[in-house]
């Protein structure tokens, strides 16, 4: 079974570029998450789309992120401009249902790693 | 402000003996814990977890405990195997927004032939 997909695994640009990350979920899950790593931060939620709508945003850094999710299968993270502060792995999960409800777990995409120059 | 903190940033154990990761958290709202192991340039997996109505999980190797009154965690791992050697997050989500995973910092585990 194909787990989350994420695509470009690795992307490197310049600053005031603008970066488009990509995440394909688990067919048949309805929750998508989008986190990004970082020496300093860690491990944080920057969005949450439950059957393609946003429902928690409050973790996006900033107007230059966005991110959308036309439909159950495809999703973007989009940075414009981008900065070398946004130089972090950025992971994509899913989860079958909302929330964490009964035990699901949330299964993450192998990430992409970004580098801004 | 961490409210998922993972003090040991590393712990090295030689192969058959028993590794323990430790995990702290200060928000009492927490009410389910997981852990999740991390390969290089791989998405963290999900490995165990607990409810906090209970003070013990057990899977195969794996054994994680909770103290709500300490408000701690740790991960057993018995016997360690070298494929064990990755980085363990610690995460704990509150009850009034069950979908928010709060991670702690990681501890690497190097697990000794």
């Amino acid at each position: 079974d194909a787990g989350v997909i994420q695509s470009p695994r690795h992307e490197v640009t310049e600053m005031g570029q603008e970066v488009t990350l990509r995440c394909k979920p688990i067919s048949g899950h309805n929750s998508l998450f989008w986190y990004r790593q970082t020496m300093m931060r860690g491990l944080e939620l920057l969005i949450y789309f439950n059957n393609n709508v946003p429902i928690d945003d409050s973790g996006m850094p900033e107007d230059r992120f966005s991110a959308k999710m036309p439909n159950a299968s495809f999703s973007t993270l989009k940075i414009q401009p981008s900065e070398p502060r946004d130089s972090a792995v950025y992971f994509c999960a899913s989860t079958p249902r909302g929330g964490l409800a009964g035990g699901d777990t949330q299964y993450f995409g192998p990430g992409t790693r970004l580098t801004v120059l | 402000d961490q409210q998922v903190k993972q003090n040991s940033p590393s712990l090295s154990v030689q192969e058959g003996r028993i590794s323990i990761l430790n995990c702290d958290y200060t928000n009492s709202m927490f009410d389910y814990f997981l852990w999740y192991k991390k390969y290089p340039a791989e998405g963290p997996t999900f490995l165990i977890s607990i409810s906090s109505i209970k003070d013990k999980n057990e899977d195969g190797r794996f054994t994680v405990f909770l103290n709500k009154s300490a408000k701690h965690l740790s991960l057993h791992i018995v016997p360690s195997q070298p494929g064990d050697s990755a980085v363990y997050f610690c995460a704990a989500r509150r009850m009034d927004s069950s979908y928010k995973l709060i991670f702690g910092s990681g501890t690497r585990l190097l697990v000794r032939p």
